[in-house]
């Protein structure tokens, strides 16, 4: 069975400090992955999808970036964090083939910008 | 583009309650549409999909039918339980941006 992990599960970073997070997959290959973030009051909202090695998709442009370099491996970043990016980061996979829709999300990382 | 709304809440009900959180949408095409749940300090499950219009998706009590005449998605379950507190988010998968668009979530409390 598939399962996703992300790390660190809480994190508490000051302003100006970069930013690294990790999700990985198991179980599956070439899945397509997404980054969410949950601020409060304000639901989920997409920031990067990967539908392979090295290709990454920005929904909203801001100080965060992404990288995928494995097949099951994505990552986001940021050199220098703000207020703002405080929040609920949730990675997400699902299947390549076109015909599934359905996301699965790993269990998240809080992260809170002091 | 894309949007989904949903009553933010909370929602407060005593346990054995019937439950319906509504959730309308916006999309162009036919879109698919999901119910996930998240129980506090954990990230999102799926709890129930469909895909086309007319179509009912089912899970551990819980039911929601696709009607496209009314662009709506709303949660149903008929005797709801403490275990059921949680924050639920009703999602959409357009044809456009690969991404779900998700509405802001419904906190329900359910009250022994």
């Amino acid at each position: 069975s598939q399962t996703i992990h992300q790390w660190p599960a809480t994190l508490v970073q000051p302003v100006g400090s970069p930013l690294s997070l990790e999700c990985t997959v198991e179980g599956t290959s070439n899945p397509n992955l997404y980054w969410y973030r949950q601020a409060a009051g304000r639901g989920l909202q997409l920031l990067f999808y990967s539908v392979g090695i090295g290709q990454i998709s920005s929904e909203v442009p801001q100080n965060l970036s992404a990288s995928r370099p494995q097949d099951r491996q994505f990552i986001l970043s940021s050199k220098k964090l703000l207020l703002s990016d405080s929040g609920f980061y949730l990675c997400a996979w699902r299947s390549g083939r076109a015909s599934t829709d359905t996301q699965y999300f790993g269990p998240g990382t809080r992260l809170t910008v002091l | 583009g894309d949007s989904v709304t949903q009553m933010e809440g909370p929602v407060t009900l005593s346990e054995e309650a019937f439950l319906t959180i509504n959730c309308t949408y916006t999309a162009t095409g036919y879109p698919s549409l999901f119910w996930y749940v998240q129980y506090p300090g954990e990230g999102l499950q799926l709890l129930l999909k469909a895909t086309k219009a007319d179509d009912k998706g089912s899970n551990k009590g819980f039911e929601a039918t696709y009607r496209k005449e009314t662009t709506s998605f709303h949660l149903e379950k008929g005797s709801v339980q403490v275990s059921d507190s949680a924050v639920y988010f009703c999602a959409l998968k357009g044809g456009g941006a690969d991404g779900l668009t998700f509405g802001k979530g419904t906190h329900l409390i359910i009250q022994p």
